[in-house]
C-alpha cells in the first residue's frame, strides 16, 4: 500500500530534550515536506526537500532541523524542544510533474511540557 | 502575497443540503488549487484539485468553482451527508518550472452535517 509512515503517533516530552520524528514513504517520491497544524492557522510548512541532500526552509523553520540522506526517509529533529512547539505534525510526499497531490502521513501529536 | 484565506471557520449543514466553502488568494503565480479533507486522527487527504485554465471541476458530489479574475475558488458539496463531516482545507501552489510546488494552506473549515 502506498503510504507515508510517521512515528511516533503521540509523544510527550520535556523542554530541552532532543527528539526525532521519523517519516518514511514507499512511493519513490522526490518531494517531501513537514507541516505543523495549529487551530485557526491551518497547516504551515516547516521544511521541505526536493530530493536526496536537497532541503530548504519553509515558513516556520525556527527550532527544527531535517535531513534527507535517503530518498524514502525525511526525519524531523527538534534539538531543544520548547512548549511553543506543541503541535500536530504531518509529513507529506509527492512525485515530480505537474499532476498529483501530496500524500500525508497520519500525524504526530507532540506535547512539550 | 503568500496567504490563502478560507471561510467560514465552521459550518453546519442539514443532511441533503449544499455545503459551500470559500477561499481567496493573492499570488497570481499560483497554478494549482487542491482541496484536502481531514477526518479526526488522520492526515489530510486530497479530495479534488483544479488548475486555473478551467472554471469548474466536478467529481461526484464535490465541485470546485474557480474565478481567476477575482482570485477566488470554492468547494461545493452537493447532497451533503453525515459522512462528509470533517475539516476541509483549501490550498494553492505554483508548479511551474523552477518551483517546488509548496502548498500554502487556508485556515480550515470544520463541517458538521446533521442527520
Amino acid at each position: 500500500e502506498a503510504q507515508v509512515t510517521q512515528n511516533p503517533r503521540y509523544l510527550i516530552t520535556v523542554t530541552g530534550k532532543k527528539l526525532t520524528v521519523t517519516c518514511s514513504q514507499n512511493m519513490n517520491h522526490e518531494y517531501m515536506s513537514w507541516y505543523r497544524q495549529d487551530p485557526g492557522l491551518g497547516l504551515r510548512q516547516i521544511y521541505y526537500s526536493m530530493n536526496v541532500e536537497a532541503t530548504d526552509k519553509g515558513d516556520v523553520p525556527e527550532g527544527y532541523k531535517v535531513s534527507r540522506k535517503e530518498k524514502r526517509n525525511f526525519p524531523l529533529i527538534l534539538e531543544s524542544p520548547s512548549p511553543n512547539q506543541t503541535s500536530l505534525y504531518f509529513c507529506a510526499s509527492r512525485g515530480t510533474g505537474a499532476g498529483g497531490g501530496y500524500t500525508f502521513g497520519s500525524g504526530t501529536r507532540l506535547t512539550v511540557v | 502575497q503568500q496567504q490563502v484565506k478560507q471561510s467560514p471557520q465552521s459550518l453546519i449543514v442539514q443532511k441533503g443540503g449544499i455545503s459551500i466553502i470559500n477561499c481567496a488568494y493573492e499570488n497570481t503565480a499560483f497554478d494549482y488549487f487542491p482541496w484536502y479533507q481531514q477526518f479526526p486522527g488522520k492526515g489530510p487527504a486530497l479530495l479534488i484539485a483544479i488548475r486555473p485554465d478551467v472554471s469548474e471541476k466536478k467529481e461526484g458530489r464535490f465541485t470546485i468553482s474557480f474565478n481567476k479574475s477575482a482570485k477566488q475558488f470554492s468547494l461545493h458539496i452537493m447532497d451533503s451527508q453525515p459522512g462528509d463531516s470533517a475539516t476541509y482545507f483549501c490550498a494553492a501552489s505554483s508548479r511551474g518550472s523552477g518551483n517546488t510546488g509548496k502548498l500554502i494552506f487556508g485556515q480550515g473549515t470544520t463541517l458538521q452535517v446533521k442527520p
